[in-house]
């Protein structure tokens, strides 16, 4: 099975920087992704990553050590906009002839003034 | 808009009825997902259709039957539901099984 961990409420003022950890265990991985969901909405993908090292993708940036199955997503400049859940994903493949994606509780993160 | 559209965005349902959630997607997608996203939970993959073959099915129970009639479209029939099937139903949909997923906005279910 897998186990994905992260945190579940983190606050954060307009401007400044949040990072938003993920932890997991699992066999057969194959990427790690990460997704933003406001509420009521679909999840939006993020960004993705399957080797070692920091993706940089505007005001996000996620990083990944497979060593120590961390990741975390880094959000700087933060807006008001930026208030919703934040998901992290694993792919795996399932043994079953098929990749799998499974995600964690998510990470609500609320901007403020 | 995110390109995968789900039908209907709502519904109420009692225990005793059949509906059927609808997906759509005209992405050029070969692979479609049901996935269930309750309340302070993580979003549990239910059914994997890839080019119209069911390749996952996460024991999920029988009053929930999918279906892939084209690689655009996937449903999911309902029938004797429990009030704990209440929930957010997303699609989502890949370019192969291994590539990010595009969701839909969800269809919120609720059984009475």
């Amino acid at each position: 099975g897998q186990n994905i961990d992260q945190p579940t409420e983190m606050t954060a003022t307009e401007g400044a920087i949040v990072q938003i950890n993920c932890t997991y265990q699992t066999s057969g991985f194959n990427g790690l992704f990460w997704y933003q969901q406001h509420a009521g909405e679909a999840p939006t993908f993020l960004s993705y990553n399957v080797l070692d090292g920091l993706e940089e993708k505007g005001r996000f940036s996620s990083f990944l050590s497979r060593s120590k199955g961390y990741s975390y997503l880094l959000l700087k400049e933060l807006q008001m906009k930026d208030s919703a859940s934040y998901l992290c994903a694993v792919r795996a493949f399932s043994g079953a002839g098929s990749y799998q994606l499974t995600f964690g509780k998510g990470t609500k993160l609320s901007v403020i003034p | 808009e995110t390109g995968v559209t789900q039908t209907p965005r709502h519904l109420v349902m009692g225990m005793t009825n059949k509906k059927s959630l609808k997906c759509e997607q005209h992405l050029g997608h070969n692979a479609m997902y049901w996935y269930k996203q309750s309340a302070k939970k993580p979003l549990e993959l239910m059914f994997v259709y890839s080019l119209e073959e069911r390749v996952e099915n996460n024991s999920v129970p029988s009053r929930f039957s999918p279906e892939c009639p084209n690689s655009s479209h996937l449903f999911l029939h309902l029938h004797t539901l429990q009030p704990e099937d209440s929930a957010l139903y997303l699609c989502a949909s890949s370019l192969g099984i291994w590539n990010g997923y595009t969701f839909g906005s969800g269809t919120r279910l609720t059984v009475v």
